[in-house]
């Protein structure tokens, strides 16, 4: 089955402490990227990666780090949460990152930064 | 200012009356655009997307897009209760990759 794992489901760490979220793909897609959704706020970019080796930075890359070495794998990476982190966050991926692609979402993990 | 607006809502329809979404963005030079539907607790799933000006139907759901204002809608026809749920708008800017949403309307159908 199609489809884009993201791990774990929900995480509740302290202030400091550096965790990561990992997403995995197996439709062979170039394209990646990771979402914050925040009520009122809706879901922000925080960074994408249009193929291997190649990220660039969303609309809020502060206090978040990727890596992408390898084309079914995309980690998010937070060295120092902080509270203002929680959230619940989404990957996707898409064939090449084209405009006219269904993107395709993991279902998601909830972080709570206490 | 968000670059991408909508109103949250919540939105109330009556089952099998017509539901109007509306959207609007600042930046000029965007090309793509699109609406995804969330469910409570669910990852978003596209509905539609559109590129140039006017309408596009498919199925009961019609997008329309208006460049020069700047803005882009998402009508919902004989609304059923299967489609309450949050919708996102989103906006790719004038760089690939990006993807800009809005915060969402939420819809409820009732019966």
């Amino acid at each position: 089955e199609a489809q884009v794992t993201q791990n774990p489901r929900y995480l509740i760490t302290v202030t400091g402490k550096k965790l990561t979220v990992t997403c995995s793909q197996n439709m062979n897609h170039e394209y990646m990227s990771w979402y914050r959704q925040d009520p009122g706020l809706g879901l922000r970019q925080i960074y994408y990666s249009m193929n291997v080796e190649v990220t660039d930075k969303g609309d809020v890359p502060e206090g978040y780090k990727v890596s992408r070495k390898e084309k079914r794998n995309f980690p998010l990476i937070l060295e120092s949460p902080s509270p203002n982190q929680t959230s619940l966050y989404f990957c996707a991926s898409s064939s090449t990152g084209a405009p006219n692609e269904k993107l395709f979402f993991g279902s998601g993990t909830q972080l709570s930064v206490l | 200012q968000k670059e991408v607006e909508q109103n949250s809502g919540p939105l109330s329809v009556p089952e099998g009356a017509i539901a109007s979404l509306n959207c609007t963005y600042s930046d000029r030079g965007s090309q793509s655009f699109f609406w995804y539907r969330q469910y409570s607790g669910k990852s978003p799933e596209l509905i539609m997307f559109i590129y140039s000006n006017g309408d596009k139907e498919d199925g009961r759901f019609t997008a329309q897009l208006n460049k020069a204002s700047q803005y882009v809608s998402l009508l919902i026809r004989d609304s059923q209760p299967s489609d309450s749920a949050t919708y996102l708008c989103a906006v790719i800017p004038d760089s690939w990759g990006k993807l800009q949403f809005g915060a969402g309307t939420q819809v409820v159908v009732t019966p």
